[in-house]
């Protein structure tokens, strides 16, 4: 089984700062990888898939990189509306299968 | 644009069978191209994927709830069904059902239902 892990489990950053989120799989995912970003009491929210591709209406601050067991999610400058829990997601094209990282919460500095 | 809604009991006692629906608009599940997908969230903790399914009625399980789950399709209705059975107090948790993107990232979700177990 493919455990993923995020680092750090808190990061506090400044408004108008660079944020570096970090996942690891125990093994190669290859470029199976998605991001989602959860805010109190919603759903997530998909950010990236496919370790690089960002979803539909994301903005462009949001980039992800990385391949077989080492990820970035990157925001480029935190906005307000960027503080929230970030999940990273490893999925198996076939057979199915998914697992989530256990979250990177980021909070105003 | 599509939407997705839970619906089911929000208390369920321990070792009954939890029952919810996903209806599902904008799209329709039966034009095929995506699967559609369960997720739960425990109080506090983090996303764990309960399983997918596609139109046709083919399933996927998460290995660790394989055993007590089924996930089905209605294609008439435009919804799909989750049913998980002997619950116990560590299911409860607000469960969402999302569209699953090229085989890997869910999107849209709906907005989850807490599912609370409780005697």
């Amino acid at each position: 089984e493919i455990v993923m892990t995020q680092s750090p489990a808190t990061l506090s950053v400044s408004p108008g700062e660079r944020a570096t989120l970090s996942c690891r799989a125990s093994q190669s995912v290859s470029s199976n990888l998605a991001w989602y970003q959860q805010k109190p009491g919603q759903a997530p929210r998909l950010l990236i898939y496919d370790a690089s591709t960002r979803a539909t209406d994301i903005p462009a601050r949001f980039s992800g990189s990385g391949s077989g067991t080492d990820f970035t999610l990157t925001i480029s400058s935190l906005q307000s509306e960027d503080f929230a829990v970030y999940y990273c997601q490893k999925y198996n094209k076939w057979p199915p299968g998914v697992t989530f990282g256990p979250g990177t919460k980021v909070d105003i500095k | 644009q599509v939407r997705l809604q839970e619906s089911g009991p929000g208390l369920v006692k321990p070792s009954q069978t939890l029952s919810l629906t996903c209806s599902v608009s904008g799209i329709k599940i039966s034009s095929g191209g995506y699967y559609w997908t369960w997720i739960r969230q425990k109080p506090g903790k983090g996303l764990e994927w309960i399983g997918y399914i596609y139109y046709s009625g083919s399933t996927y399980y998460n290995p660790s709830l394989k055993s007590r789950l089924t996930i089905s399709v209605d294609t008439s209705k435009n919804q799909f069904s989750l049913k998980l059975s002997s619950i116990t107090a560590a299911d409860t948790a607000v469960y969402y059902c999302a569209r699953v993107i090229a085989m890997g990232g869910f999107d849209p979700w709906g907005q989850g239902t807490l599912v609370t177990v409780s005697s």
